[in-house]
């Protein structure tokens, strides 16, 4: 099983539209999550991270974390065409000097 | 900062060629990434680098592949001989500090394509 799961869609949806974008890991240590959010020919940027479990709200978006079932989510509220990108799960391997380990990534549009 | 910067953006080379992809990290990172990106595969770590030196390339695939860091502002990816397989998006990445909390900030990527 690989260390973060994450479906790759193409997922579309038109504006405005709630948007969900899921990921599992497979270690119950893990408790630092990002996501990171690439636009086409670019490289990832990040957009939010969590730690441990329970929600984080920026402006339109909300990262959750349940840990019991290992489930990471990323919520946009009032999606824009602007939110169309390549949203990647990322969760450090182990702790101290380490790198990340990031999901396949789901693309999605959004249509206006 | 002009931040993470690769060369070159795009590559198109012939298999058996040598190809060497170019990284200048932020100035005042300690650690340096290297990442390989495909449809199938995804984003994979390849090898990192803390304050210049190698600390896991575990995940460089073969013998071809090569990664050096000579100072704090530049490294190099080789892959000799390259291979169609090897056709993908290479990024590098770096972070100020080593902590796993650090972000990671990524340059535009090197788009390499072995025909």
């Amino acid at each position: 099983q690989k260390e973060v799961e994450q479906d790759p869609g193409p997922l579309s949806v038109p504006e405005g539209a709630i948007v969900s974008l899921n990921c599992t890991y497979s270690n119950s240590a893990f408790q630092y999550f990002m996501w990171y959010r690439q636009y086409s020919r670019k490289g990832p940027e990040l957009l939010m991270y969590t730690y441990s479990s329970g929600n984080k709200e920026d402006g339109r978006f909300t990262a959750q974390v349940d840990k019991s079932s290992k489930y990471i989510s990323l919520f946009i509220r009032d999606s824009q065409p602007s939110d169309s990108a390549t949203y990647l799960c990322a969760t450090p391997r182990n702790s101290g000097n380490t790198p990340l380990v990031f999901g396949k990534g789901t693309r999605l549009s959004v249509i206006a | 900062d002009a931040g993470v910067i690769q060369s070159p953006r795009h590559e198109v080379t012939e298999m058996g060629q040598e190809v060497t992809l170019r990284c200048k990290p932020i100035s005042g990172h300690n650690s340096l990434f290297w990442y390989r990106q495909t449809m199938m595969r995804g984003l994979e770590l390849l090898i990192y680098f803390n304050n210049n030196v190698p600390i896991d390339d575990s995940g460089m695939p073969e013998d071809r592949f090569s990664a050096k860091m000579p100072n704090a502002s530049f490294s190099t990816l080789k892959i000799q001989p390259s291979e169609p397989r090897d056709s993908a998006v290479y990024f590098c990445a770096s972070r100020a500090g080593t902590y796993y909390t650090g972000e990671l900030f990524f340059g535009e990527g090197s788009r390499l394509t072995v025909l």
